[in-house]
């Protein structure tokens, strides 16, 4: 899990304004996955991409958007429309289709809007 | 789509002692049910995971068990440690559609020295 890095580790958003977080992995890993966390809510799906340039909506997309230009980049954008953005952000990849289905997390972006 | 229900919420134990968590799931489809612990302010981590044609696994202190009949699977901790103390998640992914993985709310388990 040490191959999937997001940044930043924390991050303060001003109500209002767009912010995008950041995901790379180098673990040559065809799927991609955006969590997010709160405080007894486990977490929840938010975006995922199997294949580069296509993805899909997660559990709770309203209010994010992503990109999969390339194959170890995944970034999220939290856009004004999230009405609670205040989260912990999870990044994870796996080998989509593989004999494993491990999915392997980022450490983690801390959001807090203020 | 896949519900995941996990009990405890929270689990407090001495040293020593077993700890046992256990999820279930709606999908009879779902093939593939990993466990992850996390701690504090870090990033999850696989911890066990057993498949749907395996009915236990086991890793030194760390067994998982699944009835696929009743849709349930359990972690089981022996001898727990301090150290083992953290929030744990099972998931399930199923195997129709785009085999997403759908995780429980956790349980946080304190073990006592």
């Amino acid at each position: 899990d040490g191959g999937i890095t997001q940044s930043p580790k924390y991050l303060f958003r001003k109500e209002g304004q767009n912010v995008t977080l950041s995901c790379e992995q180098n673990l040559n890993h065809d799927a991609m996955y955006w969590y997010r966390q709160d405080p007894g809510q486990g977490l929840r799906l938010i975006y995922y991409s199997q294949i580069v340039n296509d993805f899909q909506k997660g559990d709770i997309a309203e209010g994010y958007s992503v990109s999969r230009e390339k194959k170890e980049s995944f970034p999220l954008t939290v856009t004004s429309a999230q009405k609670n953005p205040t989260a912990f952000y999870l990044c994870a990849s796996n080998i989509y289709g593989g004999a494993t289905d491990t999915q392997y997390f980022g450490p983690g972006t801390r959001l807090t809007v203020l | 789509g896949e519900n995941v229900e996990q009990h405890p919420s929270t689990l407090s134990v001495q040293e020593g002692d077993s700890a046992v968590i256990k999820c279930t799931y709606s999908d009879s489809a779902s093939n593939y049910f990993p466990w992850y612990k996390q701690e504090l302010g870090k990033r999850p981590q696989l911890i066990i995971d057993i498949r749907s044609n395996v009915g236990e696994k086991k890793d030194q202190r760390i067994a998982v068990t699944l009835n696929k009949t009743a849709k349930h699977f359990s972690l089981h901790i022996t001898e727990t440690q301090p150290e083992d103390s953290a929030v744990y998640f099972c998931a399930a992914r199923s195997n129709s559609g785009y085999s997403t993985l759908t995780f429980g709310k956790g349980t946080m388990l304190l073990v006592s020295p």
